[in-house]
């Protein structure tokens, strides 16, 4: 059972370029989300899935898009990298409200 | 604004003892609150939750307290552990879970 998984660990970018940050999980939860973490800020959440199909924004949606096409996967694009997306991604998914998510272990991104 | 506040960078403890981690919150809306434990280079752990109906939930260990009148929440560790030493951070939600808001973490230290 692999939980959440997310690829890649790492990844440099230059300013302007785009790229696709991948998430899946194989434990058939519903609920899916991507959030980034900032020195001294704690986790912000970018955007969020109910289900298949079905996404919506977070707190910081500027400047990423999500899609949720299958249960098990929920990609998050960078349309157009900038350097204040230099931050790292988190992926989580649940099974249903009133249990906690649990994470993948982080894409840590650079935009240059 | 932050609506979740972790108001202590960091906390040190002698092994054996207690550690209490605080965190404060401005929305009562929030009808949901968490604690996660994040190692470096992972994601965040799920540790214990707590719904707005109860004051305290207790799970080994941990214990969480909620004081609703002064908007307070604290995590409890007994005894503490030197495999305690990680990030905590304090979550809260509206009833359906769908968005965390949460603190910027607290650096917990467990001493041998």
């Amino acid at each position: 059972n692999a939980g959440v998984t997310q690829t890649p660990k790492f990844q440099v970018l230059k300013t302007g370029q785009s790229m696709t940050l991948q998430c899946a999980q194989d434990m058939n939860h519903e609920y899916m989300s991507w959030y980034r973490q900032d020195p001294g800020m704690g986790l912000r959440l970018i955007h969020y899935s109910v289900g298949a199909g079905i996404t919506d924004q977070g707190e910081v949606p500027n400047g990423y898009n999500v899609s949720r096409s299958t249960t098990e996967d929920f990609p998050l694009r960078l349309l157009s990298a900038a350097p204040s997306q230099t931050s790292v991604y988190f992926c989580a998914s649940r099974q249903s409200p009133n249990y906690g998510y649990t994470f993948g272990s982080g894409t840590r991104l650079t935009v240059v | 604004d932050q609506q979740v506040k972790q108001n202590s960078p960091s906390l040190s403890v002698q092994e054996g003892r207690i550690s209490i981690l605080n965190c404060d919150y401005t929305n009562s809306m929030f009808d949901y609150f968490l604690w996660y434990k994040k190692y470096p280079a992972e994601g965040p752990t799920f540790l214990i939750s707590i719904s707005s109906i109860k004051d305290k939930n207790e799970d080994g260990r941990f214990t969480v307290f909620l004081n609703k009148s002064a908007k307070h929440l604290s995590l409890h560790i007994v005894p503490s552990q030197p495999g305690d030493s990680a990030v905590y951070f304090c979550a809260a939600s509206d009833e359906y879970g769908n968005k965390l808001v949460f603190g910027a973490g607290t650096i917990l230290r467990v001493k041998s």
